[in-house]
Order: C-alpha cells, then sequence, then structure tokens
C-alpha cells in the first residue's frame, strides 16, 4: 500500500507560483497519482491526474520525475481563493491512500 | 449541474445510537466510496462499491459500520451502537469508471460530507 508523505504547510504570496511535492516511495506499476483541493466544510476537489513525466490542465501542471517515487503539484499565480488543504492520491488498485495533506496559505 | 449529494449535512446522536448516513452519487457512475474525515487530518478509505457489489470494505474500522447500495445508485453507510470516536466527516465520492484495474485513471467527485456528532 502506497503511503504518501507532504509537507504539513506552506505560505505563498498572491501573484508567486506555488510548488507542492509529495513522496511516495512504495507506489506500483498501476498507481496514478491524483491531487485535490479542499476548503473547509467542503469535499475534496479534483485538480489534476497523471502517471509519468508531466501533465498540464488549466489550473496546475503535475510533474513527475522518471523513477516517480515523487510527484510535484505546481500551481502558477495564486490568488487568496487557493488557501486551501492539497492532498495527494495515489491510486492503488481497490485502495485509496490520501497523503496527509498540505495547508496552504495564501498572503496578500 | 447534479454533484454527489450527502444527508443529512450535521447529525448529532447520543453514544450507542444507529445512525444511516446517506450519499446520492452522480447518475451513471458505476464506482462508490466512502472515506471517513478526522478533524485536521486526511480522508481514510472505508469502503468501495462497484454498482451493487461491494468488492472492499477493509477500510471499516469495525463490525459495527456497514455499508450498502442495493440498486447501484443511492448507498447507505450505517453505524451501529456509536462510540465517540465515531465521530468524524464521512465523505462519499463516486467515479465514472469500473474498476479493471483501471480506476487509477478515474477522478473520484466528492460530496461535501455528513459531519457525524457523538455525544
Amino acid at each position: 500500500l502506497a503511503k504518501t508523505t507532504q509537507p504539513i504547510s506552506m505560505d505563498s504570496y498572491e501573484g508567486q507560483e506555488v510548488n507542492i511535492t509529495c513522496s511516495h516511495n512504495n507506489i506500483a506499476t498501476n498507481d496514478y497519482i491524483t491531487w485535490y483541493q479542499q476548503f473547509p466544510s467542503q469535499g475534496p476537489r479534483f485538480i489534476i491526474q497523471g502517471y509519468k513525466t508531466k501533465v498540464t490542465n488549466e489550473v496546475a501542471s503535475l510533474f513527475i520525475p522518471a523513477d516517480r517515487k515523487s510527484s510535484t503539484l505546481s500551481l502558477p499565480r495564486v490568488s487568496l481563493s487557493d488557501t486551501a488543504v492539497y492532498y495527494c492520491l495515489v491510486s492503488s488498485g481497490q485502495n485509496f491512500v490520501f497523503g496527509p495533506g498540505t495547508r496552504l496559505s495564501v498572503l496578500p | 449541474g447534479a454533484g454527489v449529494s450527502q444527508s443529512p449535512r450535521y447529525k448529532v446522536a447520543k453514544r450507542g445510537q444507529d445512525v444511516a448516513l446517506r450519499c446520492d452519487p452522480i447518475s451513471g457512475h458505476v464506482s462508490l466510496f466512502w472515506y471517513q474525515q478526522a478533524l485536521g487530518q486526511g480522508p481514510e478509505f472505508l469502503t468501495y462499491f462497484q454498482n451493487e457489489a461491494q468488492l472492499d470494505k477493509s477500510g471499516l474500522p469495525s463490525d459495527r459500520f456497514f455499508a450498502e447500495r442495493p440498486e447501484g445508485s443511492v448507498s447507505t453507510l450505517k453505524i451501529q451502537r456509536t462510540q465517540q470516536e465515531d465521530s468524524a466527516v464521512y465523505l462519499c465520492a463516486s467515479s465514472l469508471g469500473s474498476w479493471q484495474g483501471l480506476l487509477g485513471n478515474q477522478p473520484q467527485h466528492f460530496g461535501d460530507g455528513t459531519r457525524l456528532s457523538i455525544l
């Protein structure tokens, strides 16, 4: 069962790029890496998903090195509304393991 | 648009009572998941359904926890003889695909959860 670790918290300022790294040393061949965003009193919201190399969508990029033992979520030009908890999820068959989450605070 | 709906949003029960939490997944979604989220923690997997079949219940913390999805759509998580340690937010998620080794490629869509408080 893949276990993940993330920084507990990060601070940033509006307009900056934020990179959050998740470690998943025991990731299996068929596992995908998915990132979610969660605001207080809401369920997690899907941000981006990838298997290897780089994936980009309209809100974020996901970088996965060749060994796949880590992944980095990149949020370009964050705003105050990006203040939330970000979770890294490694999909391992029928078992779904969320990381402890990174609390991102965006300051004005 | 209809997302995943959970009810009630808040539930308060006395220790020892039974509770039932409801999840209405997105229409047509084959897979349904239940998670438990303690305060300040990430969601922890409880159980997984593919249509009406419960394929994984390895995360259920005790035999007091029971989940069903009899017609392959709405699901109910039941907790019998509740204990204070059951207090948490219970999240439901659904995804379009079915598990055939491809679940990793299917994003999960979450409801906003039921906050359960056991007094």
